[in-house]
């Protein structure tokens, strides 16, 4: 089975630092994506890990632990903008398809 | 970014009507899928494509079906429209197996009164 989880929703204030956890159980594994997602738009790529470690990419960074089924998002030095949805999704074996987790609402207050 | 989009923007339709929804892509990606995306569910596969005439179905396909007769255009039709369908929908698309992330078109609102 495909099963994937984040906590629905956060909230951190501007200028923080936020981590956004993903565990997943899926029946194949070719790399963990996290996309970014704000309201009423099309979800865009943030970051992609298919090895065990830490990728950072400017104010993101995004974790992986295969063992364990476990990754994390994190956002350094919060603005306004990154308030939006946060999606972790897991690459089948064959590198076609995607399963999606459902979502982590992130609200940045001031 | 990826050149693809979708139509309509947004449509209402009557519960039992059948619904065509399209998507282009200009980047000449090989992979074509369709989602919906709904509360507290997030994005759920309906079908997806491999190339043209070669689709295949995904986690929610009962009453959609897809075609693919050009490597740019990929079409989902439900078949006879119900509530239960009222969703925002997305496309994606994605290169060739090594390629790494999908890009997303805009997104569909239908809403099934």
């Amino acid at each position: 089975g495909q099963n994937i989880d984040q906590p629905t929703e956060m909230t951190a204030t501007e200028g923080a630092i936020v981590q956004i956890n993903c565990t997943y159980q899926t029946s194949g594994f070719n790399g963990l994506f996290w996309y970014q997602q704000h309201a009423g738009e099309a979800p865009t790529f943030l970051s992609y890990n298919v090895l065990d470690g830490l990728e950072e990419k400017g104010r993101f960074s995004s974790f992986l632990s295969r063992s364990k089924g476990y990754s994390y998002l994190l956002l350094k030095e919060l603005q306004m903008k990154d308030s939006a949805s946060y999606l972790c999704a897991v690459r089948d074996n064959y590198g076609q398809n995607f399963v999606f987790g459902p979502g982590t609402r992130l609200s940045v207050l001031p | 970014d990826a050149g693809i989009t979708q139509s309509p923007r947004h449509k209402v339709t009557e519960t039992g009507t059948p619904v065509t929804l399209r998507c282009h892509q200009t980047e000449n990606h090989r992979y074509m899928y369709w989602y919906r995306q709904d509360p507290g569910h997030g994005l759920r596969l309906i079908h997806y494509s491999y190339g043209v005439k070669d689709t295949d179905k995904g986690e929610v396909s009962d009453g959609y079906s897809v075609s693919r007769s050009k490597t740019e255009d990929f079409l989902l039709t439900l078949e006879s429209a119900t509530s239960s369908q009222t969703s925002v929908y997305f496309c994606a698309s994605k290169g060739e197996p090594g390629g790494t992330e999908a890009f997303f078109g805009q997104g569909t609102r239908l809403t099934v009164v």
